[in-house]
């Protein structure tokens, strides 16, 4: 069983849907970190969470230690959102402090 | 703008070419780290710098060496590449924060490798 697991996999949704994409992970962990790559492209860092909920703009990221869960949503989604979405997340203890352990990844397509 | 810069894009090599990848960042970041991407796959970090101190992952295979001569740049050397070496090679650094605050880690663009 993967640490970090992510779901769905795939999510096809309509310009203007609200999207939701689900991480959830087995160890202890100093911080959440929800990831975007464009086809081809580099990684975007888009939030880091340790508690509560961050907003940026249309993206909301959400996280519950206690039930080692964390939400993506997207209000509002449009194409240029279309991207894989990665929820990685970094380990609490020392030695290896900083290395991230990723889930596989959800690839958005949001149709015009 | 402070940045992570990975060069070149896109590198072709032949079977058993050495190659060098490049990275250098102005973030002034304590760590940096070596990842391969392989298609529809999740980032696999190969080894990582916290300054001076070179952290290798325990599967990385010995094909894989870094260096990183100071601060700023840090390279991946693949002694031999062959045919599964081919992937996108990212780079990142962060700033190394105390235990149980987290950080941020800045990716690069990426150098696409294609093995011939």
């Amino acid at each position: 069983k993967n640490e970090v697991e992510q779901s769905p996999q795939n999510l096809t949704a309509q310009e203007g849907e609200f999207i939701t994409i689900n991480c959830s992970y087995s160890v202890g962990i100093s911080a959440l970190h929800w990831l975007q790559q464009h086809p081809g492209g580099g990684i975007v860092s888009l939030f880091m969470l340790s508690s509560g909920k961050k907003k940026h703009g249309r993206l909301i990221a959400t996280i519950n230690i206690q039930e080692k869960h964390s939400s993506l949503h997207i209000t509002a989604s449009h194409p240029r959102d279309s991207a894989v979405y990665i929820c990685a997340v970094s380990r609490n203890y020392g030695g290896s402090q900083g290395n991230l352990i990723f889930g596989k990844g959800t690839k958005l397509s949001v149709k015009p | 703008d402070a940045m992570v810069i990975q060069n070149p894009r896109y590198q072709v090599t032949q079977f058993g070419k050495p190659v060098t990848l490049s990275c250098s960042q102005t973030l002034n970041h304590n760590v940096m780290y070596w990842y391969q991407q392989k298609s529809s796959q999740a980032p696999k970090l190969l080894f990582h710098y916290y300054d001076k101190d070179f952290n290798n992952e325990a599967d990385t295979p010995d094909n894989f060496q870094s260096r990183r001569p100071n601060t700023s740049f840090c390279f991946l050397d693949i002694r031999s590449p062959g045919l599964g070496d081919a992937a996108m090679y990212l780079c990142a650094t962060s700033r190394r924060l105390t235990s149980g605050s987290g950080y941020t880690q800045y990716f690069g663009p990426g150098t696409r490798l294609t093995v011939l």
